[in-house]
C-alpha cells in the first residue's frame, strides 16, 4: 500500500560520527520534507525538495546535508557538525504541482547522541 | 522562524465542549493546512483551506480563514476523548515565494473524559 516510510524508528549516535535517515515514498509525490521536533515544540524545517536533483535549505540546515537522487527517496545525513542533534525527525511529502496539497508524514525517527 | 504560532499553546476541555485555536502567520499564502500529531508520531493532515475560501468543513472540524488578519482558526466540536493530541497549522505560501510547507508551534489539546 501506498505511504511513507522512515527508517530506522530509533537511531544512537556517538559524538562526532554522521548517521543517515531514510525516508521513501511510493506517493509519485514531487515535494519532500524534512523537519526536527524537539520535546513539546512544533516542526522546524530542515531541508525541502520540490523535485528530483534539486534542494533547499529550511531554517535550521546547518549541520544537515541532503541528497534527492531518485524521486522516491529523500536521505538526510546529520553530520558531526550539527551540535545539538537529539530530536524527533519528521520527513514528508506531497503532491501535485511540486507539493501545494496535503503533507503525507512517516513515523518519525527518534536520534539520540550517547 | 516560525510561519505560524498557535493559541493557545495548551487547552484541556471536558469531552463534548468544543475547542478552538487559533493561527496567526506572516506572509502571503497559496493555502492553510492543520494536521492533528498524536504523541510521538507523526502528523496526519486535518482539512486544508486556499487563501481565496474564507470557512471550510469536515466532519466535526470546522476551519476559518482570514488573509487581511493573517489567521485562521480551528474549531473541534463535541470533543472526544480520542481528539486528544497536538493540533498545528502549516503553510505554504505563494506561488512568487515557493512551496516551502512551514509549521507553527501547536496546540496541544486534552480533552478529559
Amino acid at each position: 500500500d501506498g505511504g511513507i516510510t522512515q527508517s530506522p524508528k530509533y537511531l544512537f549516535r556517538k559524538e562526532g560520527q554522521n548517521v543517515t535517515l531514510s525516508c521513501e515514498q511510493n506517493l509519485n509525490h514531487d515535494a519532500m520534507y524534512w523537519y526536527r521536533q524537539d520535546p513539546g515544540q512544533g516542526l522546524r524545517l530542515i531541508y525541502y525538495s520540490q523535485i528530483v536533483n534539486d534542494f533547499q535549505k529550511g531554517d535550521i540546515a546547518e549541520g544537515y546535508s541532503v541528497s534527492r537522487e531518485k524521486k522516491e527517496s529523500f536521505p538526510l545525513t546529520v553530520t558531526s557538525a550539527q551540535k545539538n542533534p537529539t530530536a524527533f525527525y519528521l520527513c514528508a511529502s506531497s503532491g501535485p504541482g511540486q507539493g501545494r496539497g496535503e503533507a503525507f508524514f512517516g513515523q518519525g525517527t527518534r536520534l539520540t547522541v550517547v | 522562524s516560525q510561519q505560524g504560532e498557535e493559541d493557545p499553546q495548551a487547552l484541556s476541555i471536558q469531552e463534548g465542549e468544543n475547542a478552538t485555536m487559533n493561527c496567526s502567520y506572516k506572509t502571503s499564502i497559496n493555502n492553510l493546512q492543520w494536521y492533528r500529531q498524536n504523541s510521538g508520531r507523526g502528523l496526519v493532515h486535518l482539512i486544508l483551506i486556499r487563501s481565496n475560501e474564507r470557512e471550510k468543513h469536515s466532519g466535526r472540524l470546522r476551519v476559518t480563514l482570514d488573509t487581511s488578519k493573517k489567521s485562521s482558526s480551528l474549531l473541534i466540536t463535541a470533543s472526544r476523548a480520542a481528539d486528544t493530541a497536538s493540533y498545528f497549522c502549516a503553510t505554504v505560501p505563494n506561488k512568487a515565494a515557493g512551496n516551502k510547507l512551514t509549521f507553527g508551534g501547536g496546540t496541544r489539546v486534552l480533552v478529559k473524559p
